[in-house]
């Protein structure tokens, strides 16, 4: 089935220590993205990527780091410069970017201690 | 000015009851209107779309916009416990991949 696939699903991390976050698509989209969503909150974007090779900071990119050596994978780095880093992550690829239609994960949940 | 701007919530309804669902949006340049539907702990999905102007139809659910104001809606009608979840907004088109949401509104249908 072609799907995007995160993992881990839930990670606890002590203070100070980077993370890293993996997405995975087999959809053969060529755009991808992260999002941040907190309780009581909508998506917020922390970057995303047009093509292989190439990414852009969204609206809260401090703290976080991406590459994109592959078509099918976009893994995020949380850093420890990352102020309030608990949240849920959420990993999307994009099918035209005429429509905006995104195809999500089940999301990955970081908790700090 | 953000892309889209969307009243939180949260929303309780009872069973049965209509509900509606807003947002306003700012760029008049985007023709693509998206309403995504979030199950707690989950990854949003796609529930429909509208393109342009005008309403979309499918079963008990209404999408609708008004380029006027600037105003999109989701109507639910005769709604239903399954119906509780977050409903998040979406404007787009052209050329435009930073796709930004709205806050998105939790709907909680009550039995």
């Amino acid at each position: 089935d072609g799907g995007i696939t995160q993992s881990p699903k839930y990670l606890f991390r002590k203070e100070g220590q980077n993370v890293t976050l993996s997405c995975e698509q087999n959809l053969n989209h060529d755009a991808m993205y992260w999002y941040r969503q907190d309780p009581g909150q909508g998506l917020r974007l922390i970057y995303y990527s047009q093509i292989v090779n190439d990414f852009q900071k969204g609206d809260i990119a401090e703290g976080y780091s991406v590459s994109r050596e592959k078509k099918e994978s976009f893994p995020l780095t949380v850093t420890s410069a990352q102020k309030n880093p608990t949240a849920f992550y959420l990993c999307a690829s994009l099918r035209t970017v005429n429509t905006g239609e995104l195809f999500f994960g089940e999301g990955s949940r970081l908790t700090v201690l | 000015q953000k892309e889209v701007e969307q009243d939180p919530g949260p929303l309780s309804v009872p069973e049965g009851a209509i509900v509606s669902l807003n947002c306003t949006y700012s760029n008049s340049a985007f023709q693509y209107f998206m309403w995504y539907r979030q199950y707690s702990r989950k990854g949003p999905e796609l529930l429909m779309y509208t393109y342009s102007s005008g309403n979309k139809e499918d079963g008990r659910f209404t999408a609708q916009v008004d380029k006027s104001s600037k105003y999109i809606s989701l109507f639910i009608r005769d709604s239903q416990p399954s119906d509780s979840a977050t409903y998040l907004c979406l404007n787009s088109g052209g050329s435009n991949y930073k796709l930004t949401f709205g806050k998105g509104t939790l709907l909680t249908v009550n039995p």
